[in-house]
């Protein structure tokens, strides 16, 4: 069965810190997701990558950049976490061909 | 307007009902539709796809309308078990092998007993 994980299930940081998410897969996908999720507002793309160092903006990059040097990996980066990017974190993969996305435990990140 | 666009919820319905569920998507280039299912502090997960000639799993019923960009969720004989938020999702093959995969906010489902 495919697996999804990431590397914190909570995270405390301070505002200004510099914040890395880690997801790892292990089944060889192609495509990997950034989501956020906030409630009423649901699941929101942040970055999504379909290659080793290729990146695709998603509905709401602004504050965050991602890294992708190996297939099973894919990181995202809080340059300076501010408040406003407390939420819940979502990593999800999956392969080219069928889009069933595999998604990771989550992260729930608090900024203070 | 968002991409994926569903009533947000809250159904409460008692046990046995008949409940459907709507979801609207703008991009006329989506290619795969797919409901997912959250349950609550937990990861979402598929429940099922949906094709264009309709599609059923046991209790569940999937339907594509293409012309109106519309997909629907029919579950019947509700169970506890059911009580969860259902996504609705929609992937569009952006170029290559890249897909992007748009979820909807969710609509949240509580039966009853």
């Amino acid at each position: 069965d495919v697996k999804v994980t990431q590397s914190s299930r909570y995270l405390v940081k301070r505002t200004g810190e510099k914040v890395f998410l880690e997801c790892v897969q292990d089944m060889d996908h192609e495509n990997m997701f950034w989501y956020r999720q906030d409630p009423g507002l649901g699941l929101r793309l942040i970055y999504f990558s379909y290659d080793v160092k290729m990146k695709e903006k998603g509905d709401i990059p602004e504050g965050y950049s991602v890294s992708r040097e190996k297939k099973e990996r894919f990181s995202l980066i809080l340059e300076s976490a501010s408040t406003n990017q407390t939420s819940m974190y979502l990593c999800a993969s999956s392969l080219g061909e069928t889009a069933r996305g595999f998604f990771g435990p989550g992260t729930r990140l608090t900024v203070l | 307007r968002k991409e994926v666009e569903q009533d947000p919820g809250p159904f409460n319905v008692p046990e046995g009902a008949t409940v459907a569920f709507n979801c609207t998507y703008s991009n006329s280039a989506s290619q795969s539709f797919f409901w997912y299912r959250q349950d609550c502090r937990k990861e979402p997960k598929l429940l099922m796809s949906v094709y264009s000639s309709g599609n059923e799993d046991g209790r569940f019923t999937a339907q594509l309308n293409r012309a109106s960009q519309y997909i629907s969720l029919l579950i019947r004989d509700s169970k506890l078990s059911d009580s969860a938020t259902y996504l609705c999702v929609v992937r569009v093959i952006l170029s290559g092998s890249a897909r992007q995969l748009t979820f909807g906010s969710g609509t949240q489902l509580t039966v009853l007993p």
